[in-house]
This record gives structure tokens, sequence and C-alpha cells, in this order.
């Protein structure tokens, strides 16, 4: 039984530069979040997908960031023109539906680093 | 705006000794409360959840938290901690009827032999 899996592990890039960090949620899961971890933080909510449509993109910090998942199961984070500031772990849960008491399993996350 | 307050970041423990780690939570309406953990080089992981009922709940490892809504409260406690407890611990909620988790901070523990 698979856990949720991201890729890559880890991404070094320079400011300016475009990433794509990728999500794999477990098998039937229709629900997946995005969350971002700084230094010294829990994690923050960016976006929810319910299905392939993006139930909730209220965590999003700016237009640079943006998520996709085209067939309800893979997602996507992209982010435009990377700032040092960026620099985090981006973990990615899911959860066999939305709502309030479905647990979410998460994945071991990407680290990103922005020189 | 929702938040999560845990109130000691660095706990430093000796085997055997007892737990208790503080989280308070700012949210006036009905919330879903958790409390995740991360063992060195895990993923996050969850320990224990409150939805309603019995405000006292149990988890695995033999964790459990009471929820206090007069005090906006979930407590995490275990009688007797050890050295494979040590680990990140992260408290969360859920507003009724939503589906982001708020996080707290986290509380790094570590239990000496």
């Amino acid at each position: 039984g698979a856990g949720v899996s991201q890729t890559p592990s880890n991404k070094v890039t320079e400011k300016g530069k475009y990433v794509e960090l990728r999500c794999d949620p477990i098998s039937g899961h229709t629900a997946l979040y995005w969350y971002r971890q700084s230094l010294g933080q829990g994690p923050e909510f960016l976006i929810y997908f319910q299905g392939t449509g993006a139930a909730d993109d209220s965590g999003l910090p700016n237009d640079r960031f943006f998520a996709v998942r085209p067939e309800g199961s893979v997602s996507t984070l992209k982010i435009q023109r990377t700032e040092r500031g960026d620099s985090a772990v981006y973990l990615c849960a899911s959860s066999s539906t939305g709502g309030e008491r479905n647990e979410q399993f998460f994945g071991p996350g990407t680290r990103l680093t922005v020189l | 705006a929702q938040s999560v307050s845990q109130h000691n970041h660095h706990v430093i423990l000796s085997e055997a000794a007892s737990l208790e780690l503080g989280c308070n939570y700012s949210y006036g309406g009905t919330v879903n409360l958790f409390w995740y953990v991360q063992y060195p080089g895990q993923h996050l992981q969850l320990l224990l959840k409150y939805f309603s009922g019995d405000p006292l709940v149990k988890g695995i490892k033999g964790f459990e938290a009471e929820f206090i809504k007069s005090k906006f409260s979930f407590n995490l406690r275990k009688p007797s901690v050890q050295w494979s407890d040590t680990a990140e611990y992260f408290c969360a909620f859920k507003t009724g009827g939503g589906n982001k988790l708020t996080f707290g901070t986290g509380t790094q523990l570590k239990v000496e032999l």
C-alpha cells in the first residue's frame, strides 16, 4: 500500500527560475492538499483540490504560485520567478474525500532551496 | 484569524517522565482537533483526533489529549515517555465544515535515556 509520494525530494534553484513540484496521492483519494512548511514553523495551507478542481486556493501567497490536478490524481505545484523567501518544505496530503473529519495522509515533502 | 498556539517549543525529558504539551486554538466556532507527530526522518502522521463526544481521546502509542472547550485547549499527555517518543509534535484544527488544517508551530520533544 503506497502512501503519498512527492518528487523531487530536494530541489535547488536560482532566484527567478521556474519550478514544478509533483505529488502522487494515495490511490482513490479524491481530496488533495498542498501545504508549505518554513523553518521553525508548522505547515501552512496553500490549496485544496476535490477531484480536478481547486475547491480552496485561499492559501496561495501570490500569483506566482499555481497548482493543477488535471486528471484528479497527480498534482503539480508550479512556482514562477522563485524568490529566496519561497525556500521551504512543500508538503502534499491526500484524504479519501474532503470534509472536516477525514484524515489527511502526508507525503515526505519536497525541500525547495532558492539561492 | 484562526490560529494555534503551542507554548513549548523545545521539551527535554528523561525516560519514564510524564509529558504534557500545551495547545490553544483561536476560533469561535466548532472545531475538529488533531495532534500530528513527525519522527526523525519520517513524514507527518496522525497521533489522535477529536471530533465530538468524550473530550478525552486516546491515540496511538499511549498518547491521549483532552479537549477543554472553555479554555480553547487540546493538551497532549502521556504518563510515561520512551526514548522512541523523540519527535516533533504539531497541534492542528479544522473548522466545522472546513477542509484545511491550521497548524501550530510545533514542539520538539527529546527524550533522554
